[in-house]
């Protein structure tokens, strides 16, 4: 069974801290990993991607990969109260040329001011 | 603009009732895949299809049923058969082993 786990939160953190965001999977053969920002009542939107060991940034996220321990992280710096919402972690195989992934049940954050 | 669109956004079906949720893109992305979002989940795979005239089921199949005859379009009917239908539904596209994109979401209530 794969599976993709995260804190369901809530993770609360003031205006312009550094909110971290965690997730792990039990699938040593996973190879892609994204984090996805949902609004309520909205669907899911990307945010990251990351494929490789090491920190990737992109403005004020920073995605965070460590196959070794199974553990994916994000990073938000200087959080605002508009990144409010929960953040799906989702990981997977590519299989037949195809991406078939498997989603954590996602990490509420509030920035509060 | 290219995007993903879900249709309707709210839907109401009665006990015994088939109802078909539309998803087109013009992403001219090759895989497509339907997600079932119920609150406070995570998201479950319905179906996907990688291309057209091919899908595969995914860990919730049963009660559902996809075709994909266009490359743009992969519909969903939710049949009489699923006794649990009330969620949120969404459609995502993704050029092979990229990120997945979502349309907008489906809500359907079972009356």
């Amino acid at each position: 069974q794969k599976e993709v786990e995260q804190n369901s939160g809530p993770l609360s953190v003031p205006e312009g801290a550094i909110a971290s965001l965690n997730c792990t999977y039990s699938d040593r053969g996973s190879q892609s990993f994204f984090w996805y920002r949902q609004y309520s009542g909205k669907s899911p939107e990307l945010i990251m991607f990351i494929y490789s060991n090491g920190d990737k940034e992109d403005g004020r996220f920073t995605a965070q990969l460590n196959k070794a321990s199974q553990y994916v992280s994000l990073l938000i710096r200087d959080s605002q109260p508009s990144d409010s919402a929960t953040y799906l972690c989702a990981g997977g195989i590519a299989s037949g040329g195809s991406y078939i992934p498997t989603f954590g049940r996602g990490t509420s954050l509030i920035v509060h001011p | 603009d290219g995007g993903i669109t879900q249709s309707p956004k709210y839907l109401f079906r009665k006990e015994g009732q088939n109802v078909t949720l539309s998803c087109e893109q013009n992403l001219n992305h090759d895989a497509m895949y339907w997600y079932r979002q119920d609150p406070g989940q995570g998201l479950r795979l319905i179906y996907y299809s990688q291309i057209v005239n091919d899908f595969q089921k995914g860990d919730i199949a049963e009660g559902y049923s996809v075709s994909r005859e266009k490359k743009e379009s992969f519909p969903l009917t939710v049949t009489s058969a699923q006794k649990n239908p009330t969620a949120f539904y969404l459609c995502a596209s993704s050029i092979a082993t990229a990120a997945q994109y979502f349309g907008p979401g489906t809500r359907l209530t079972v009356l």
